[in-house]
């Protein structure tokens, strides 16, 4: 059973709507990946922080999309304005160090239905 | 850029037989190469990893993978199979200075029928 908590299961949403997903990682882990896997397993990276820098993201993640990890709060990935072209199924993973070992602990994931 | 290709979509075999799910990447360097399993509804779990050293390298629930830096692959087995094995197979990648950002291949549907 994971350990990495993901709120909500689903949500569905309307184009233009504000959509936000919510990720407690595992204890004790402070480094956090949010990643999305759309209907055809095409995973995208999305962003990556330790504690609450963050290290990377991609380029469409500086424009709609946006996430933080508060000290002492869940972790958030949130869409600005969807698209429906956003339809997919939002992980959140975690990791003990940001050193190269790519053990991740994921959740179950945020499935977002864009209307 | 890297990349991973997992080439067979969908496999199925009978219980008790011996699998292996292809994996290839494509890097310029030193990969970390690593394996992951989707069952349904579930989330994706750690299976194995190859970093370094011995090619061949043991997992979780009785897997292991062969690095074979010739042909840049790194394929699953196990053997024998079990009908509890069905599920997603994801291999992925990481890149030596990504932070452990990952690529992932398109994944393997695993069928073990009885």
């Amino acid at each position: 059973n994971s350990k990495v908590i993901q709120t909500p299961r689903y949500l569905v949403k309307g184009q233009g709507q504000k959509a936000k997903m919510r990720c407690i990682p595992e204890k004790g882990h402070p480094v956090v990946f949010w990643y999305q896997q759309n209907k055809n397993n095409e995973f995208k990276f999305l962003i990556n922080f330790q504690n609450q820098e963050v290290l990377q993201q991609i380029d469409m993640t500086e424009k709609r999309f946006s996430a933080e990890c508060p000290s002492n709060s869940p972790c958030s990935l949130e869409i600005q304005s969807s698209e429906a072209g956003d339809s997919a199924l939002y992980l959140c993973a975690s990791s003990l160090t940001r050193a190269n070992t790519g053990q991740l602990y994921f959740g179950e994931g945020s499935k977002l239905t864009v209307l | 850029a890297q990349s991973v290709d997992q080439p067979d979509a969908h496999v199925t075999l009978s219980e008790g037989a011996s699998l292996e799910l292809r994996c290839s990447y494509s890097y310029s360097a030193a990969p970390y190469l690593f394996w992951y399993v989707q069952y349904p509804g579930q989330s994706l779990q750690f299976l194995l990893k190859y970093i370094t050293g011995d090619t061949v390298v043991k997992g979780t629930k009785g897997f292991e993978a062969e690095f074979r830096k010739s042909n840049s692959s790194f394929n699953l087995k196990k053997s024998p199979a079990h009908w509890s094995d069905s599920a997603k197979y994801f291999c992925a990648l990481e890149a030596s200075s990504s932070f452990s950002k990952l690529v992932f291949g398109q994944g393997t549907s695993l069928s073990v029928v009885p």
